[in-house]
């Protein structure tokens, strides 16, 4: 079975802080992950593939098969980084999304 | 060329009404889900279809029925409405293309029923 968890409903940083939003995952197969973003009443868009090992808005996130994680990370965060975020597992067919974490960055 | 689009983008139904959700994607994407956003629940996968004429349930389908008669349209339909199915609804269409995977996600419906 696919399954996407996100530990924390709610974060909180202050502007240029760091921020790390954690995801674990469990598949039995090997896993394609996603990270997508929601900006207030806006549509969920895709800020993160795995296998494309790219930085989007700062953000970064690396696949660790060992402890079965792809944790979002960002060095210093910005106000417009306020947003929800989803971690998403891609098994054989279905793409299936975590709970979510509300991202809020202080000034 | 306007991606995922979904209709309407709010609903108010009573207990027991039923009503269709439509969702229309434009990029011949042959696959397409539907799923419904619940605060602290995340996405939840209700329905997905990978092609015409073949459809298959997701995480939570009871309540829900959908078909896909052409690769452009999948419609959602509520059969009787309950107030546990108040919630806000994303069509997606997919493709994988060169070995990548694309999603891409409609505007929502926010229905409420009461």
């Amino acid at each position: 079975a696919q399954r996407v968890t996100q530990p924390e409903k709610l974060l909180s940083v202050f502007k240029g802080a760091p921020v790390e939003l954690k995801c674990n995952y469990s598949y039995s197969g090997s896993p394609e992950l996603f990270w997508y973003v929601q900006y207030s009443r806006q549509r969920l868009q895709l800020l993160l593939r795995h296998i494309s090992r790219e930085s989007i808005k700062g953000f970064t996130a690396d696949l660790n098969k060992g402890e079965t994680s792809f944790h979002l990370k960002k060095p210093f965060a910005q106000e417009e980084d306020s947003a929800m975020y989803y971690c998403a597992l891609k098994g054989a067919q279905k793409l299936v999304f975590g709970q979510g974490t509300r991202l809020t960055i202080n000034p | 060329n306007a991606g995922v689009t979904q209709t309407p983008k709010f609903q108010v139904l009573k207990t027991g009404q039923s009503m269709t959700l439509q969702c229309a994607q434009d990029m011949n994407h042959e696959y397409m889900s539907w799923y419904r956003q619940d605060p602290g629940m995340g996405l939840r996968l209700i329905h997905y279809s990978v092609g015409a004429g073949i459809t298959d349930q997701g995480e939570v389908p009871n309540g829900y029925n959908v078909s896909r008669s052409t690769t452009e349209d999948f419609p959602l339909r509520l059969l009787s409405a309950a107030p546990s199915q108040t919630s806000v609804y994303f069509c997606a269409s997919s493709r994988t293309s060169g070995g990548t995977y694309e999603q891409y996600f409609g505007p929502g419906t926010r229905l409420t029923v009461t």
